[in-house]
């Protein structure tokens, strides 16, 4: 069974320009989330979506965003990038949405804006 | 608001000796409680959760965490570290009414000397 893919794993932009991350969920999987990973902020919590319903929105302004396709595929985009959207991605997915199920972790998308 | 408090950002033991990695929590419902191993460059990995029941969980790897909720706590030991357990270690906490947004501590950097 694949795990949960990211693409792309590395990419780097310029301030003020705008970034897709996609996240491919374990087959199965409905629900997918989605955290930011900084070594001054540490984990952070950005949304989860469930069967294309946005369930749960982190602290993050609005220039962060994301969706989930009916194949529970999902995206996030991040607008108007700033110095401080370095971070890794990470996309998380899961059977469960009572938040007792394990979360399956991709590698994470490792975003360096210059 | 939940919060995870990781006593310790950087643990050393040497191979054979205990590993104690210490998790605080604070939830104003029961929690469901996590913890998360993070090697280099990788995704994060579940060791072992807490949802009810048993208070002592066992996990993959040798690794076990009791769950006291009168100490608020969730501390993750082994009885003898390996040099593979060298890692990042994160405790989480979820509410069981918000879905898949897990709280995470700051981590626990675990190095194991010769």
């Amino acid at each position: 069974k694949a795990g949960v893919t990211q693409t792309p794993r590395y990419l780097i932009k310029t301030r003020g320009q705008q970034v897709t991350l996609s996240c491919s969920p374990i087959s199965g999987h409905r629900s997918v989330s989605w955290y930011q990973q900084t070594p001054g902020q540490g984990l952070q919590f950005l949304f989860e979506y469930f069967s294309e319903t946005q369930r749960n929105k982190g602290n993050f302004p609005g220039r962060f965003s994301g969706r989930q396709f009916s194949n529970s595929r999902s995206e996030m985009n991040v607008s108007t990038l700033e110095l401080g959207d370095s971070a890794l991605y990470l996309c998380a997915s899961s059977q469960l949405t009572t938040g007792a199920g394990e979360l399956f972790f991709g590698e994470g998308s490792r975003l360096t804006v210059l | 608001a939940q919060s995870v408090t990781q006593l310790g950002s950087h643990v050393s033991v040497s191979e054979g000796a205990l590993v104690l990695l210490r998790c605080n929590y604070s939830s104003s419902v029961p929690p469901y409680l996590f913890w998360y191993v993070q090697y280099p460059n990788q995704g994060l990995q579940l060791l072992l959760k807490y949802t009810t029941g048993a208070t002592l969980v066992k996990g993959i790897n040798g690794f076990e965490a009791e769950f006291k909720k009168s100490e608020t706590s969730f501390h993750l030991t082994k009885p003898s570290a390996h040099m593979s357990d060298a890692a990042e270690y994160f405790c989480a906490v979820s509410d069981n009414n918000a879905g898949n947004m897990l709280t995470f501590g700051g981590g626990t950097r675990l190095m194991v000397k010769p």
